[in-house]
């Protein structure tokens, strides 16, 4: 299994300001997303967090919208920018772990609201 | 385009009871399937991974089973107990192990002592 810290666990934030949530893995792993989930709704991919270059964007999710760092193969951070109430979810960070099952993990989610 | 549907959206049931959730997929070029536990306000805490060559898997009171010819797959939870209460969502990665997970939207499960 996989030991995933984040922070903060949940923030109250103003209108068009920004926040950035942390990832933090008890191992190195190739694999590291991150997820949004609205309320009352499934997962959604937002990119892939690469180790020393750009994050990978779904559709949808743009990277001057959301920023991701991966300084390396335990950390990763996600900002949400000018943030609306449209942006209130909780954010996941996930990675995959076992190179053969390619079994997924989740760390305890951001809970974000925006006023 | 991989899609994953999740029947029902709710359930309740007496506890003790025996249950199934469902989740379908629509491209059985799959990796694996996963199904996970959500408790309210919470992260996804993994429940049992089933491997494309695989046809179940058994963790304790749950059995998960993979059809992927049909593209379907169920979650067997026995002797259900109010602690079992949580929305169960069903992932499966395409493709490869470098594939994405798409998620089905869940099954709300409330179990009444």
């Amino acid at each position: 299994s996989a030991v995933i810290s984040q922070k903060p666990s949940r923030d109250i934030c103003q209108r068009g300001t920004s926040l950035t949530i942390q990832c933090q893995v008890d191992s190195q792993v190739t694999m590291m997303f991150w997820y949004r989930q609205q309320p009352g709704q499934s997962l959604t991919l937002i990119a892939t967090a690469n180790q020393g270059s750009e994050a990978t964007y779904e559709s949808g999710f743009v990277i001057d919208k959301f920023p991701i760092s991966r300084p390396n193969l335990t950390f990763s951070t996600l900002t949400v920018s000018n943030m609306s109430p449209e942006d209130s979810s909780i954010y996941l960070c996930s990675v995959v772990k076992g190179r053969d099952t390619g079994e997924l993990f989740f760390g305890e989610g951001s809970r974000l609201t925006v006023l | 385009k991989q899609e994953v549907t999740q029947i029902p959206a709710a359930l309740s049931v007496p506890e003790g009871e025996n249950l199934v959730l469902n989740c379908s997929f629509t491209d059985s070029a799959i990796y694996n399937l996963q199904w996970f536990r959500q408790d309210p306000g919470k992260g996804l805490t993994s429940l049992l991974l089933i491997q494309s060559s695989q046809r179940e898997q058994t963790s304790g009171r749950l059995n998960a089973s993979l059809d992927k010819s049909s593209g379907r797959s169920t979650l067997y939870i026995a002797a259900s107990q109010p602690g079992d209460s949580a929305t169960y969502l069903c992932a499966v990665r395409s493709g490869t192990n470098a594939g994405k997970s798409t998620f089905g939207d869940g099954t709300t499960l409330t179990v009444k002592p």
